[in-house]
């Protein structure tokens, strides 16, 4: 149980155009999911926070209006990496907080590899 | 803002030994601290995690201490093998919404 899948596992895109990343919850309903992001030999830094039915909690330094976070249901929540550049290359990993536990653990996707070319 | 310091950022030990990584944390509010175990390319995996009530926790060869007064935690790994080579990363949170801070990681390898 407590499966999270992302999509799509890698992608690559032109400079200047969008991309989606879907995070989903397999077997249980998530109210709160997260979205890092991880640079090679780096560590794993905090996107945002996403609310299903509310808007995102976005970190410090983090633009809102670059990288748009949609969680329109209790099992799926979007990035989507506006007008994308080069230095947006990374590794996306979402991660999802089971709504029905008590439990802090959250389990993470296989992550999401952005080439921007 | 919240800050999480780990340490040391290599380790390299033999098969058998142990290995030890520590890590401080800033915000005196949090009260989750999960440890990762990361391999190039694919997600973190939960290798073990305390809460703040509890001073120590222990998973076969895994043990994690905390000291709340002091915000320092330490991953423990006894007799080691070479499997366990890997990234390993700290985290604290648990409080707002529950959102976790990373350590900077700490590359360990066991050699056979």
């Amino acid at each position: 149980g407590a499966v999270v899948s992302q999509h799509p596992s890698w992608v690559i895109c032109k400079s200047g155009t969008s991309v989606k990343i879907e995070c989903r919850s397999l077997d249980f309903q998530a109210t709160t999911m997260f979205w890092y992001r991880q640079f090679p030999k780096q560590s794993l830094m905090l996107m945002a926070t996403s609310n299903e039915g509310s808007k995102a909690t976005y970190e410090q330094g983090v633009e809102k209006d670059k990288f748009l976070i949609n969680h329109a249901s209790l099992t799926l929540s979007t990035l989507t990496v506006t007008s994308a550049h080069p230095e947006d290359s990374s590794f996306y990993i979402c991660s999802a907080r089971d709504s029905g536990s008590a439990s802090n653990e959250q389990y993470f996707g296989p992550g999401t590899r952005l080439t921007v070319t | 803002g919240e800050n999480v310091e780990q340490h040391p950022s290599t380790l390299s030990v033999q098969e058998g030994d142990s290995a030890v990584i520590k890590c401080t944390y800033s915000d005196s509010a949090s009260n989750y601290f999960p440890w990762y175990k990361q391999e190039l390319g694919k997600r973190p995996q939960l290798i073990i995690d305390i809460r703040s009530n509890v001073g120590e926790k222990k998973d076969q060869r895994i043990a994690v201490t905390l000291n709340k007064t002091a915000k320092h935690f330490s991953l423990h790994i006894t007799e080691t093998q070479p499997e366990d080579s890997a990234v390993y990363f700290c985290a604290a949170g648990g409080n707002q919404g529950g959102k976790l801070i990373f350590g900077q990681g700490t590359e360990l390898s066991v050699k056979p």
